[in-house]
């Protein structure tokens, strides 16, 4: 079974600064299958990138993501208020779905 | 706009058994796959099972968590997925989300808290 390992557990970062969060899978996998999904305290997650590297409807153009085969990453380029937040990486298999266990964005 | 209202929610003693409903509108239900997330408290996102369309058969997946005891369904003439849990846990204590989609879950239910406690 697919594991997917999220660094680092915390980011603590002002607004304003660059957010780089990552994203592992303990085997090779497609592309294709994987999203970022974003949690606000007490919200419902949020579809953010599908595809690795595919911005959501809505979403800003200050979150992009990228990678392939085990290493994914998602970027904000400048973090605004509103994006403090938790994040989720997921791989979605035919007859599966796997989450990360997040990466939490707070404010330094 | 889209849509997906749940309700059923609440707290249940070990053993026993309770249905969660997810009413949605704004989209033609019965073209959607539908997925259920649950959170433990202070912990993250776990996949608890999903339902393909009926273009795809209605089958289900679950996670092996909630195998035998959970059983995902649909309702396509009232737009409405459900998921039914039996022989609950303590363990099963979570918001339980549903999701459009099957691997893309474009669109959440805003949760329902499901407490397992005697």
């Amino acid at each position: 079974e697919i594991v997917l390992t999220q660094s680092p557990d915390t980011l603590s970062l002002s607004p304003g600064e660059r957010g780089t969060l990552s994203c592992r899978a303990s085997q090779s996998v497609s592309s294709s299958y994987i999203a970022w999904y974003q949690q606000k305290p007490g919200r419902a997650p949020r579809l953010l990138i599908y595809a690795a590297s595919n911005r959501a409807t809505g979403v800003p153009d200050r979150f992009s993501g990228s990678g392939s085969g085990t290493d994914f990453t998602l970027i904000i380029s400048r973090l605004e208020p509103e994006d403090f937040a938790v994040f989720y990486c997921q791989y979605y298999g035919s007859s599966a779905l796997i989450f990360g266990g997040g990466t939490k964005v707070e404010i330094k | 706009e889209v849509q997906l209202v749940q309700s059923g929610g609440g707290l249940v003693q070990p053993g026993r058994s309770l249905r969660l409903s997810c009413t949605t509108s704004g989209f033609i239900f019965g073209d959607y796959d539908m997925t259920w997330v649950r959170q433990a408290p202070g912990k993250g996102l776990a996949w608890v099972g999903f339902i393909r369309s009926k273009t795809y058969g209605a089958t289900t997946e679950y996670a092996a968590s909630v195998k035998g005891r959970f059983t995902i369904s649909r309702d396509d003439s009232k737009s409405i997925a459900y998921l039914q849990m039996n022989s609950l846990k303590t363990e099963d204590t979570a918001v339980y989300y549903c999701t459009r989609g099957r691997g893309i879950l474009d669109y959440w239910g805003q949760g329902t808290l499901v407490t397992v406690s005697s």
